[in-house]
């Protein structure tokens, strides 16, 4: 594709329900960021990979947050039990560069818990 | 603790007066400080980098070690340059970026 997209667009769930939420990269970017940005609040680092591989997951807030890789490619956040305090935008961003966090990002995800 | 800074919530100037949106960082070491960019509807994109030393936009910043600040200039607004504007810090070496709360800049006609 052209960018780095991100499905849903938009998700409301229900406190206590889990969701997904996708990232496709751009083809070829192996360097893969998930962040979130709360009303208010900047951009909060949740979690980086390098292919498959995530070398630091200290970011996830909580053990209800997970995120995985496949084929160096796709990328999904899981929230399991979802919470209030979950509702965000969820940005993904993809870089050739090892490391290197360049412009492209995607257009986000904005999760709604009620 | 690494930090970034971004004291103004909201900075509104006149069309072709001179801009400066502040960011103040907190770290020891030599970071690499970036601003981000976020026009209305639009997606978060890189505006500039300091490695560079660049000016996209006619927006300019400068690395101030001795103050810890990297202000992004502009010297006469555009109404086009209305966005959100974000400051970031990455520690040298690593792949973590801190943003910091950012900016909304208006550029009022």
């Amino acid at each position: 594709g052209a960018g780095v997209s991100q499905s849903p667009s938009n998700k409301v769930t229900e406190k206590g329900k889990d969701v997904e939420l996708r990232c496709d990269p751009i083809s070829g970017h192996t360097a893969l960021y998930w962040y979130r940005q709360s009303l208010g609040q900047g951009l909060e680092f949740l979690i980086y990979f390098q292919g498959n591989s995530a070398p630091d997951k200290s970011g996830l807030p909580s053990d209800r947050f997970s995120a995985e890789r496949t084929g160096g490619s796709v990328s999904t956040l899981t929230i399991q039990r979802t919470q209030q305090e979950d509702s965000a935008v969820y940005l993904c961003a993809s870089s050739l560069e090892k490391s290197r966090l360049a412009g492209f990002f995607g257009p986000g995800t904005r999760l709604t818990v009620l | 603790a690494q930090r970034v800074t971004q004291p103004e919530k909201l900075l509104s100037v006149f069309k072709g007066a001179p801009v400066e949106l502040k960011c103040n960082y907190s770290y020891s070491g030599s970071p690499e400080l970036f601003w981000y960019v976020q026009y209305s509807r639009q997606r978060l994109q890189l505006l500039l980098r300091h490695i560079s030393r660049e000016s996209i936009k006619g927006f300019t910043a400068d690395l101030n070690k001795g103050e810890t600040s990297f202000h992004l200039k502009k010297p006469f607004a555009q109404e086009e340059d209305s966005a959100m504007y974000y400051c970031a810090l990455s520690p040298s070496g690593t792949y973590k970026y801190i943003f910091g709360t950012g900016t909304r800049l208006k550029v009022l006609a």
